[in-house]
């Protein structure tokens, strides 16, 4: 059974810092990873799709790459803003289109 | 991508009634899901709601506490029936378009049970 674990919970951060954000998996047999913002009270928002042939992807101040051998894939963010303060999760769909999710990064940028 | 939408956005039910929650996508896709977000956990898969014929349901969800109707390829509703206190959650539609299947979510559905 797949397993989707995010590290850190939390974390607070001052306004400018560059952060990572750290998903792993246990199942390497996976179609595609992607990362997503959910606001409070909020419905997702997609970020990033990483295909499970590809090692990363960007937008913007935000790079995510996977490492399937391994298990794990890391959001980069750099310069933070105080508008990047969401809930971050991490979502691997299997082969037969069932995404499995992450608990989540829940990420404070102070101002 | 998709616009998804929901209808209703929140609702406070009583224990022993049922809610239909509506999800409304702006162009045809084939895979539409329903997901649950209990308090404080993330989300979980329901079902997939198939169009044209009966929806497939993870393990842990039945057609009776969950029926889901797919009459078209830009409509789904999921009836959570029987409702107790334990089905207060954030029900989320979702599509999948694209060569990639990429996901995208309706805003969710926040649902109370009293």
């Amino acid at each position: 059974k797949q397993e989707v674990t995010q590290i850190p919970a939390a974390l607070s951060v001052p306004e400018g810092e560059n952060l990572v954000l750290n998903c792993s998996f246990t199942d390497s047999a996976i179609y595609n990873l992607q990362w997503f913002r959910q606001d409070p009270g909020k419905g997702l928002t997609s970020l990033l799709l990483i295909q499970s042939s590809q090692r990363e992807q960007t937008s913007g101040r935000l790079n995510a790459s996977l490492d399937k051998s391994s298990g794990r894939s890391t959001l980069y963010i750099a310069a933070s803003q105080p508008g990047d303060s969401a809930t971050y999760l991490c979502a691997v769909k299997e082969y037969g289109n069932k995404l499995v999710f992450g608990a989540g990064t829940i990420l404070r940028v102070k101002s | 991508s998709a616009v998804i939408s929901q209808k209703p956005s929140r609702d406070i039910c009583q224990r022993g009634t049922s809610l239909t929650i509506q999800c409304q996508v702006d162009s045809q896709v084939t895979m539409m899901f329903w997901y649950r977000q209990q308090p404080g956990q993330s989300l979980t898969l329901i079902a997939t709601a198939n169009q044209g014929s009966e929806a497939t349901y993870e393990s842990g969800f039945v057609i009776d506490k969950f029926p889901i109707s797919r009459p078209n390829l830009t409509f789904s509703t999921l009836t959570v029936s029987n409702m107790s206190p334990e089905d207060s959650s954030i029900y989320l539609c979702s599509v999948a378009k694209g060569s990639s299947y990429e996901q995208y979510f309706g805003p969710g559905t926040r649902l109370t049970v009293t």
